[in-house]
C-alpha cells in the first residue's frame, strides 16, 4: 500500500467554474477526513465519512461544497462556481478507527483559482 | 468550542534543543497530537499524548498537563532538515468522527 494518494495535486481554474479532487485512502482505513489548509494556518476540517456515510459537515462547507464516498473507497470532493477565496490545499486523511497514532494524510491538492 | 494556541515562528541554530508549546481549552479532550509538515508537504505524524507526561522518540520528545490545557514538543540535536512548521492538534470526543482540529502551527527555522 502505498499511501493516501490525491489527484490532482494541482489545479488552476476560472472563477465559476467547477472543479474535483479524488482521494484514494489506504486501503483498509475506514474513516476519510477532508481538511482544507491556507498558507500560514493548519489544517481546517471540512467533512468526514465513516465507510460511505458522511458523519459530519463542518460549517466552513458551503453549499457549494459536495463530498461523496461511494462504496466507502475512494472520496470526491467537488467544488461549484468556485470563487477566489476557495484558493487553498485541500487535503484528504485517512485512519482505521479514532487512530491514536493519528490519521495518514494525502499529498494534497493545491487549488488557484484566478 | 475549541481553541488551540502556537507561537507563529520560532530560529534556532544546528545541534540546538527548541522546545514549542501548545495550549488549548477543549471540552472533550482525548489526545494531543504533534504533526510535521514541511513547505508545500504533507503533515506527518510525530506524537500523541492521551495521559500527563512525557513520551519520547528518539530525538523528539512531546509532553501534556491536561489540567494546565498544555504540550509541548521538544526537539533535540537540531538538524537543517527540521526546518518545517510544526502542527499542534487536540482530538475532541465531541467532534464526530473523533475529527483532529489543529492550531495553526509554529514555523521553525533552523540555521547554521
Amino acid at each position: 500500500d502505498t499511501g493516501v494518494s490525491q489527484d490532482p495535486r494541482h489545479k488552476i481554474t476560472k472563477r465559476g467554474q467547477n472543479v474535483t479532487f479524488r482521494c484514494d485512502p489506504i486501503s483498509e482505513h475506514n474513516r476519510l477526513y477532508w481538511y482544507r489548509q491556507t498558507l500560514g494556518q493548519g489544517p481546517e476540517f471540512l467533512t468526514y465519512f465513516q465507510n460511505e456515510a458522511q458523519l459530519e459537515k463542518s460549517r466552513l462547507l458551503s453549499d457549494r461544497f459536495s463530498a461523496e464516498r461511494p462504496k466507502g473507497s475512494f472520496s470526491t470532493l467537488e467544488i461549484q462556481r468556485t470563487e477566489q477565496g476557495d484558493s487553498a490545499m485541500y487535503l484528504c486523511a485517512s485512519s482505521l478507527g479514532p487512530a491514536d497514532y493519528g490519521y495518514t494524510f494525502g499529498s494534497g491538492t493545491r487549488l488557484t483559482v484566478v | 468550542g475549541q481553541n488551540i494556541d502556537q507561537p507563529t515562528e520560532m530560529t534556532a541554530t544546528e545541534g540546538a534543543i527548541v522546545q514549542i508549546n501548545c495550549t488549548y481549552q477543549t471540552s472533550g479532550f482525548n489526545g494531543l497530537f504533534w504533526y510535521q509538515q514541511h513547505a508545500g508537504e504533507a503533515p506527518t505524524f510525530l506524537s500523541y499524548n492521551v495521559l500527563d507526561g512525557l513520551e519520547e522518540k528518539g530525538r523528539f520528545s512531546s509532553f501534556l498537563s491536561r489540567s494546565k490545557g498544555y504540550s509541548y514538543l521538544l526537539l533535540k540535536e537540531l538538524q537543517m532538515k527540521d526546518s518545517a512548521s510544526y502542527l499542534c492538534a487536540v482530538r475532541d470526543r465531541n467532534q464526530a468522527g473523533t475529527a483532529l482540529i489543529f492550531g495553526k502551527g509554529t514555523t521553525l527555522s533552523v540555521s547554521s
